[in-house]
Formats: C-alpha cells, structure tokens, sequence
C-alpha cells in the first residue's frame, strides 16, 4: 500500500517569503503520479501542480515549483513570494492507476501567510 | 472546463434516515468517479471507486450496504448513506476523471452531512 508522508502540521511565513512544504512518499510502483492540492476555507479541494513520475524535470506553475527525488521518494513544493491567499490547507496526494485509482492523501500542511 | 458539480451542498437528517448525494461532471464524460470522507481536521479518506455500469470497489473498513454507491452514467454517480448515525457527520467529496489528462481527478465542492 503507499503512503504520503507530511511532516509539518503548520507554518507560517511573512508575506512575500518563500516557503517550502515537505512531503515523502512510499511506494513499489515505477510509474504514477504525485500532486499538491489547497483546500482553504471553502473547502473545495483546488489543484496546484502535478508532477508525472517518468518526467525528470520539476513542474513549475507560476509561483509555484516542486522538487521531486524520485530516488528519494521526496515531493516538496515551494511557494515563492507568498501571497494572504495562499493561506489555507496545503495536500500532497499520490496515485499509481492512471486515473482509475484513488488519491492517497497526506494528513496536510496547515499554511498561514503573515501580512 | 472539467467541472464536477455536488449536491446538496449541505443536508441535515435525522438519525436512522437515509441521504442521497449526487455527484455530475458537467462538462466531460467521466471514466471513474470517487468518493472521499473528511472529518473536521484531517485529510481526505478514499471511500469508494466507481465505473459507469459496474459495482463499486470499496475500500477496507467501509461499508458497502450503508454507503451505497450508483455510477448510472458516465456523468452521474451517486452516495446513499443509509440509516444514518451522528458518526457519519463528515464532509464527503467527489471527484471524477477522464478528462483531457486522464490521471487527473476533478473535486467537487463537496456535502456536509450532519446526522442529529
């Protein structure tokens, strides 16, 4: 079974900081898919950035950028000049179906940007 | 585009009633659809898989005859929590795929259920 590991229940930053959110992962398969969600208030899960395991290079969505260790089995995500609505609740999900299975979800980051 | 719809958004019943969630994809036609559980501070726990035409996959712990689940078209899946208990209040979400990529899921927004 995998599992998605994040070790940072909170944090908080300043505005305009970067900030670094962790999460490892653990899996026998070679070919699957890893994502970060935010969920704030509203609830609505809301998709950040997806990263294929077969692509070498880190996926890069505006302010936002992963660093996947595939070796590592690592997935962090890195959120640059950070703005008052990126506070909310931060995901990292994995599937190895291709579509046909379900996410297995980490417990969250609970994000909180500092004006 | 690739949007997922769910209603009601919130329902209040009383206990040992039954409760239907609908759960559309509105704007593609969705290979398989999930349901997920959220309880107040965690994450969000699989429940169930779904395919157009075919019986549910559900996962370990999780009752088949109380949370029945209906997949009557590749745009419509149903949850039925049936006899209902204050410990099914949760936050329960869908999410739908087969869309342009197709590993990718699409949530919806998501129904509070409160069983008093």
């Amino acid at each position: 079974a995998q599992t998605v590991t994040q070790s940072q229940p909170e944090m908080s930053v300043q505005e305009a900081e970067t900030v670094t959110l962790s999460c490892t992962y653990d899996t026998s398969e070679n070919n699957y898919y890893l994502f970060w969600y935010k969920q704030p208030p509203s609830r609505q899960m809301i998709l950040v950035i997806r990263q294929e395991a077969y692509k070498q290079q880190n996926a890069t969505e505006n302010r936002f950028s992963v660093n996947f260790q595939k070796a590592a089995k690592s997935f962090s995500l890195k959120i640059s000049d950070s703005q008052l609505g990126d506070t909310a609740m931060y995901f990292c999900a994995f599937t190895s179906g291709g579509g046909a299975d379900g996410l297995t979800f980490g417990k969250g980051t609970h994000l909180i940007i500092q004006p | 585009g690739a949007v997922v719809s769910q209603h009601p958004s919130r329902v209040i019943c009383k206990s040992g009633t039954s409760v239907k969630i609908e759960c559309r994809s509105l704007d593609f036609q969705a290979t398989t659809m999930f349901w997920y559980r959220q309880f107040p501070k965690q994450s969000l726990m699989l429940m169930a898989t779904s395919n157009e035409g075919s019986k549910a996959t559900y996962e370990q712990g999780v009752e088949k005859d109380k949370f029945l689940i209906n997949h009557a078209s590749l745009t419509l899946s149903t949850l039925t929590v049936t006899s209902a208990h204050p410990e099914d209040s949760s936050f329960y979400i869908c999410s739908a795929s087969g869309g342009s990529l197709n590993y990718e899921q699409y949530f919806g927004p998501g129904t509070r259920l409160t069983v008093t």
